[in-house]
């Protein structure tokens, strides 16, 4: 079964620094999206991507977040000048869009210290 | 109100009887829903899709939708302890490509 590719499984990175978050969706789908999970809480989606283009983002989603799509197949969220409060499990997933559930990676587990 | 609400539980169900978790939700979401099951630890993966008023079955799972209510739930028939997990409800946000999650319901089934 076709399945949504993250790396790294898990991230460890300074205060301040920058970090880059890689993902490869299933070849076939056409919408990109970046969540986040929080330790206890709820799934937060974060951005929505298609055409390259962001289509759709959240509150959270501001200057210091980006998204790329730098090829056919890797799509990346960057990071820069992380916090304490990034800290979480960063998930893309893909769709095919319209009605269609999204396929969600196994995610990036990020630890700002 | 919430986009999707969910009753956070933990809900605790005897091996083999019957599971059933709620959902409900606002006007700003469209009429596609989803069912994910996360385990701790791990990403949200997918059970059940349901679009149209009514059940829809598919093996030990069933889900239900009621538009007029605005009410979404999903029932496991036959728990077992590998049930144990995290259930997200999810719909579509009307004239967005975007998901949305409730809380989760944490559901726990007893040997």
């Amino acid at each position: 079964e076709p399945e949504v590719t993250q790396t790294p499984s898990h991230q460890v990175t300074q205060m301040g620094q920058e970090v880059i978050l890689r993902c490869v969706p299933i070849s076939n789908h056409l919408y990109f999206y970046w969540y986040r999970q929080i330790l206890g809480q709820k799934v937060e989606f974060l951005v929505s991507f298609y055409n390259n283009e962001i289509s759709e983002k959240s509150e959270i989603f501001d200057d210091q977040f980006s998204v790329e799509r730098p090829d056919g197949s890797n799509f990346t969220l960057k990071i820069r000048s992380t916090k304490l409060e990034d800290s979480a499990m960063y998930f893309c997933a893909s769709g095919a869009g319209g009605t269609y559930g999204y396929t969600f990676g196994s995610g990036t587990r990020l630890t700002v210290v | 109100q919430k986009e999707v609400e969910q009753n956070s539980g933990p809900l605790s169900v005897p091996e083999g009887a019957i599971a059933s978790l709620n959902c409900t939700y606002s006007d700003r979401v469209s009429q596609s829903f989803f069912w994910y099951r996360q385990y701790s630890g791990k990403s949200p993966e997918l059970i059940m899709s349901i679009y149209s008023n009514g059940d829809k079955e598919d093996g030990r799972f069933t889900a239900q939708l009621n538009k007029a209510s605005q009410y979404v739930s999903l029932l496991i028939r036959d728990s077992q302890p590998s049930d144990s997990a995290t259930y997200l409800c999810a719909g579509i946000i009307q004239g967005a490509q975007k998901l949305v999650f409730g809380q989760g319901t944490r559901l726990t089934i007893n040997p």
